[in-house]
């Protein structure tokens, strides 16, 4: 199987910086990537993807980066804002049939 | 569209019940997928379907069944409840060309004492 772990179970930034999320994962196989958000007492939201053939992929005001050398990925957000406050997830994929999440990483945001 | 709706919200059991949770997609989505959430865990795959009548075992598939006789939805059993079962149910669309685009419910809360 795949091991998903996030870096941090908690990141604290201040409302307007910039956030940075981490994710690593163990299969040299795996094909996709996915971040999602879980806002308390909701289902996850998916927010962007990458594959394996791309190293950098951008969306509004969220970038995704993919170090395949050393098995990492992160989500950075810009000019983070009180919305932006949830759980954030990594899931990878070596198939697209089955998918294994991170432990998540809750970020606050202090306004 | 109502997306991805699950019934019920909430439900509690004793050992050895059991119970179905119902999945329903407005989507016309191919994939559908049921995770559990356990607290301090990220999201585990039960059982996974890639289109109408078909099913497949996810990451931890023991002590649960599934059938998607009906391409808008899918059905979750659990035929003899166990307090390790208690957890959030999650259940997830996606399309087929970008299965990896979930879309998620709400969620159903299982509590088995």
């Amino acid at each position: 199987g795949e091991s998903v772990g996030l870096h941090l179970p908690t990141l604290s930034v201040q409302e307007g910086d910039n956030s940075i999320i981490n994710c690593a994962y163990s299969n040299s196989a795996s094909d996709y990537f996915i971040w999602y958000k879980q806002e308390s007492g909701k289902g996850p939201q998916f927010i962007i993807d990458i594959r394996s053939n791309m190293d950098k992929r951008q969306g509004q005001r969220v970038t995704v980066l993919l170090n395949k050398t050393v098995k990492h990925l992160s989500l950075q957000i810009a000019a983070t804002q009180p919305g932006d406050s949830a759980v954030y997830f990594c899931a990878v994929s070596d198939n697209f049939n089955k998918f294994y999440f991170g432990s998540g990483t809750k970020l606050n945001v202090k306004p | 569209n109502a997306g991805v709706t699950q019934t019920p919200k909430f439900r509690v059991l004793k050992t050895g019940q059991s119970m179905t949770l119902l999945c329903a997609q407005d989507m016309n989505h191919e994939y559908m997928y049921w995770y559990r959430q356990d607290p301090g865990m990220g999201l585990r795959l039960i059982h996974y379907s890639v289109g109408e009548g078909t099913t497949a075992k996810g990451e931890v598939p023991d002590g649960y069944n599934v059938s998607r006789l009906k391409k808008q939805n899918f059905l979750l059993g659990l035929e003899s409840a166990a307090p390790s079962q208690t957890s959030v149910y999650f259940c997830a669309s996606g399309p087929g060309g970008r299965p990896w685009e979930q879309y998620f419910g709400p969620g159903t809360r299982l509590t088995v004492t």
